[in-house]
């Protein structure tokens, strides 16, 4: 059973640091690409950021560019978010989600996400 | 950036009747399209991909159509556990992945 668990989530100022992480279990998390996708309260779903299988291709929205950091490790079924100048609008519960499937040389180009965590609640507040 | 846009924001449906759902992308997205569900307090699931196929262990009575820029999500018989939200998402041209705003679906 494809399980993700994230964790690291909680009250922080703005302008402070957080890292979220996501344990992986149930498939082989080295084979697939990985993301962050978060929801303020009330409102829809956002896409945060991607990691490819490797960490060849990572990718951000504009609105967490240069202040997040999205890493992986494979030896331990982890993924991870670390998130720097918080803001208040960065309030919102995250989700990690699986991607496509990678082989050894590419990664399925088209790919939904399939299997997503219960999410961790970050608060930006002071 | 493609925008996704859901109609209608909320929809009233009763138990056992049918439920349409919309979702128009600003440009082709082909058939790369997903829907998910979402009740209070859970995490999104996945509904349909590639614009019609169900998603392992998704009931036979969700049903997705549509490519391009103009999709549907079919609900044939509402169920009481059917009432959440659904999002559609495009995977065609990213990043950035983009989801529609969502269409509340509640009992009438």
């Amino acid at each position: 059973e494809v399980q993700l668990v994230e964790s690291g989530g909680g009250l922080v100022k703005p302008g402070g640091s957080l890292r979220l992480s996501c344990a992986a279990s149930g498939f082989t998390f080295s084979s697939y690409s990985m993301n962050w996708v978060r929801q303020a309260p009330g409102k829809g779903l956002e896409w945060v950021s991607s990691i490819s299988s490797g960490s060849s291709y990572i990718y951000y929205a504009d609105s967490v560019k240069g202040r997040f950091t999205i890493s992986r490790d494979n030896a331990k079924n982890s993924l991870y978010l670390q998130m720097n100048s918080l803001r208040a609008d960065d309030t919102a519960v995250y989700y990690c989600a699986r991607g496509g499937y990678c082989s050894s040389t590419s990664c399925s180009p088209y790919y939904y996400f399939d299997y997503w965590g219960q999410g961790t609640l970050v608060t930006v507040s002071s | 950036e493609i925008v996704m846009t859901q109609s209608p924001a909320t929809l009233s449906v009763s138990p056992g009747e049918r439920a349409t759902l919309s979702c128009r992308a600003s440009q082709s997205v082909s058939s790369n399209l997903a829907w998910y569900q979402q009740k209070p307090g859970q995490a999104p699931r996945l509904l349909i991909y590639g614009a019609s196929t169900r998603a392992t262990g998704i009931p036979a009575r969700f049903s997705g159509s549509g490519s391009g820029t103009e999709f549907t999500l079919t609900i044939s018989s509402l169920q009481s556990e059917d009432f959440a939200v659904y999002y559609c998402q495009q995977y065609d041209n990213w990043p950035p992945y983009t989801f529609g705003q969502g269409t509340k679906l509640e009992i009438k």
